[in-house]
Parts: C-alpha cells; sequence; structure tokens
C-alpha cells in the first residue's frame, strides 16, 4: 500500500515560535487530512484537503496540498502551550479512495511546546 | 461537529478475561467504523474495518478470533479481546465515519493486562 512519510519526528519550540511538518508519499493521494492528538486521547481531525494545490487554514493553522498530490505540509503560527500533542497526516491509501474510507497515517510529529 | 463515543476509557483486568470496547456515533450514522490499535508514541495501525450489517474486514496479521467486531446498527460497533494477555495490553481506538465525511475518532480505550 501507499506509505506516508512525515517528518519532523519531533520538535521542541519556544513558545511563540512558528512551526511547520510536512508529509510526502511516492504515490499520489486524491486527499490529505491533518489529525491532531493529545495524549491520552483519540485523534481529532484538524484539516482536510481535497484538491491540488488547495490552502486552507483553522485558526492558526494553515495546511496545503501539494502541487504534485503526493506531499502536504502543515504549519502553526504563534505557538501555544495547547499547541503540544502529536499531529499526523493521512489519506486514503489506494487511488480513488475517500476520507471517509481506510486511511494511511504517517508517523507522526511530536510536539513539545515550552512556555 | 461529529462526536464519536468510546467506552470504557480504561481496563484493568486479568489475564484470560474477555474485553468487550463499545464505539457509538452520536450525532450521525456511521456506514463504517474502523478499529486500531496504538502503542506508546507510535502512529495508529489500523486492524479492521466494519460496515455496519456485514463482516469486518480485518488487516493482515490481526486474528479475527482473538478480535472478534460487530457493528449491529448504524451507530455502535463493539470490539472484544478475546481471552486478552498481556501482550494485549495497548491503546485501542475506534473511528467512525458516514455521510461522505473524514473519519471522526473516539477517545480511546487504554487495555491493561495484569
Amino acid at each position: 500500500g501507499q506509505q506516508l512519510n512525515q517528518s519532523p519526528q519531533s520538535m521542541f519550540i519556544q513558545e511563540g515560535e512558528d512551526v511547520s511538518m510536512n508529509c510526502t508519499s511516492s504515490s499520489i493521494f486524491n486527499t490529505w487530512l491533518w489529525y491532531k492528538q493529545d495524549p491520552g486521547e483519540g485523534p481529532v481531525l484538524l484539516i482536510a484537503l481535497y484538491k491540488a494545490g488547495e490552502l486552507t487554514s483553522n485558526g492558526r493553522l494553515t495546511a496545503q496540498f501539494g502541487i504534485t498530490r503526493k506531499d502536504s505540509f502543515l504549519n502553526i503560527s504563534a505557538s501555544i502551550p495547547s499547541d503540544v500533542g502529536i499531529y499526523f497526516c493521512a489519506g486514503p491509501p489506494r487511488a480513488g479512495g475517500t476520507s471517509y474510507g481506510k486511511l494511511t497515517f504517517g508517523q507522526g510529529t511530536i510536539l513539545t511546546v515550552h512556555p | 461537529g461529529a462526536v464519536v463515543s468510546q467506552h470504557p476509557s480504561r481496563v484493568i483486568c486479568k489475564s484470560g478475561t474477555s474485553v468487550k470496547i463499545e464505539c457509538r456515533s452520536l450525532d450521525f450514522q456511521a456506514t463504517t467504523m474502523f478499529w486500531y490499535r496504538q502503542f506508546p508514541k507510535q502512529s495508529l495501525m489500523l486492524m479492521a474495518t466494519s460496515n455496519e450489517g456485514s463482516k469486518a474486514t480485518y488487516e493482515q496479521g490481526v486474528e479475527k478470533d482473538k478480535f472478534l467486531i460487530n457493528h449491529a446498527s448504524l451507530t455502535l460497533s463493539t470490539l472484544t479481546v478475546t481471552s486478552a494477555h498481556p501482550e494485549d495490553s495497548s491503546f485501542y481506538i475506534c473511528s467512525a465515519s458516514g455521510g461522505g465525511s473524514p473519519q471522526h475518532f473516539g477517545d480511546g480505550t487504554r487495555l491493561s493486562i495484569l
């Protein structure tokens, strides 16, 4: 199946800094999803991207669907302590798959924000 | 927004016990539910996909007799870990999708087998 490579694996930043993480694949994805998981909880959907080149914001979060359809990035501006958690990219693992079907997940980016 | 409730949030039990975990979609009809397993600081590993009214589809390497899945209604799926042993200890998470919306996740169940 299609693999998602997410980087960086972890980040340690100061409060107020901007954060950028990305996800790449050797295969084309037609949907990119970004989730955040707080410790001991399930992932929460942050942003869904459905079209190549699409740039979508959700508060301080901005995500883009790469033009090649093989990558996506997530930016967090002016980080705050509650941004701490694990961020996952995800997408349908086969051509024609949908965001509501089976998903492949990236390895996750562990974000630590120092006050 | 879509809400998925998972229960219980934490289970501690003796080896050999069977444990049932429930996953409910509270405000939408979930035609498909997914069950994941997650080890500390790792990604989610899909165990099985279940569609309402039909048998679950298990991922390679997941024992269907060990992890029994039932999806009897559009709002409820259950995962039963049969004769659980310490190596089954993990964080189990369900998700649900329906109506063309992306998967929404429950808050997970921390299973500890002594």
